[in-house]
């Protein structure tokens, strides 16, 4: 029962456009959804979240949007940089920091320069 | 910021072997530390969840007499998987959260558990 979805592997996106990630959930119960960002062999670098009390978060060039009726979040980075390219991992859990993540099975984001 | 540390890397070793994974908080106390595994092209799967002083919590269908944790100090985690088979090999992660913070799971790099 994956409780987290990530739809699209992979992305490719031209150097300075707008990336558009995706990430749905079936669980109301969860509180907050973070965005990871990994390299290969690497453990996860934690990116941005969100609390499902808002439906916005900025942070730089990464913005979480957050639509609790259609149990959907997006991270949208621009502009995007070939830094960039990596797996990116969207979780939700019940309380931040404490419980355990629920990953999504990941996208691969290539930014082509 | 926060910093985990894993050890080992990577491991290679035979078919009945077992190994030890420790997983390091270096600049905070981690109450809690989580074990995960990943494997290729899918999901981080939450193995178990280890509280400093108390026995670890684990998954649904993740054997504890197979994968022992020891969470014995608020700075030290330690995987052990027993008696190694092919099936076993996997990237184990481990991640770390200090109590009542606001601040995400720091995790570490992860190791490369390959059983021959």
């Amino acid at each position: 029962d994956q409780q987290v979805k990530q739809n699209s592997p992979s992305l490719s996106v031209q150097e300075g456009r707008i990336s558009i990630l995706n990430c749905d959930y079936t669980n109301s119960m969860f509180d907050y959804f973070l965005w990871y960002k990994k390299y290969p062999a690497e453990g996860p670098t934690f990116l941005i979240s969100i609390s499902s009390i808002k439906d916005k978060n900025e942070d730089g060039r990464f913005t979480v949007f957050l639509n609790k009726s259609a149990k959907h979040l997006s991270l949208h980075i621009v502009p995007s940089q070939p830094g960039d390219s990596a797996v990116y991992f969207c979780a939700a859990t019940g309380d931040f920091g404490n419980e355990k993540l629920t990953f999504g099975t990941g996208t691969r984001l290539t930014i082509i320069p | 910021g926060a910093v985990v540390s894993q050890h080992p890397s990577r491991v290679i070793c035979k078919s009945g072997t077992s190994v030890k994974i420790e997983c390091r908080s270096l600049d905070f106390q981690a109450t809690t530390m989580f074990w995960y595994r990943q494997f290729p092209k899918q999901s981080l799967m939450l193995m178990a969840t280890s509280n400093e002083g108390s026995k670890a919590t684990y998954e649904q269908g993740v054997e504890k007499d197979k994968f022992l944790i020891n969470h014995a100090s608020l700075t030290l985690s330690t995987l052990t998987v027993t008696s190694a088979h092919p099936e076993d090999s996997s990237f184990y992660i481990c991640s770390a959260s200090r109590l009542r913070s606001n601040q995400p799971q720091h995790f570490g790099d992860g190791t490369r558990l390959s059983i021959l």
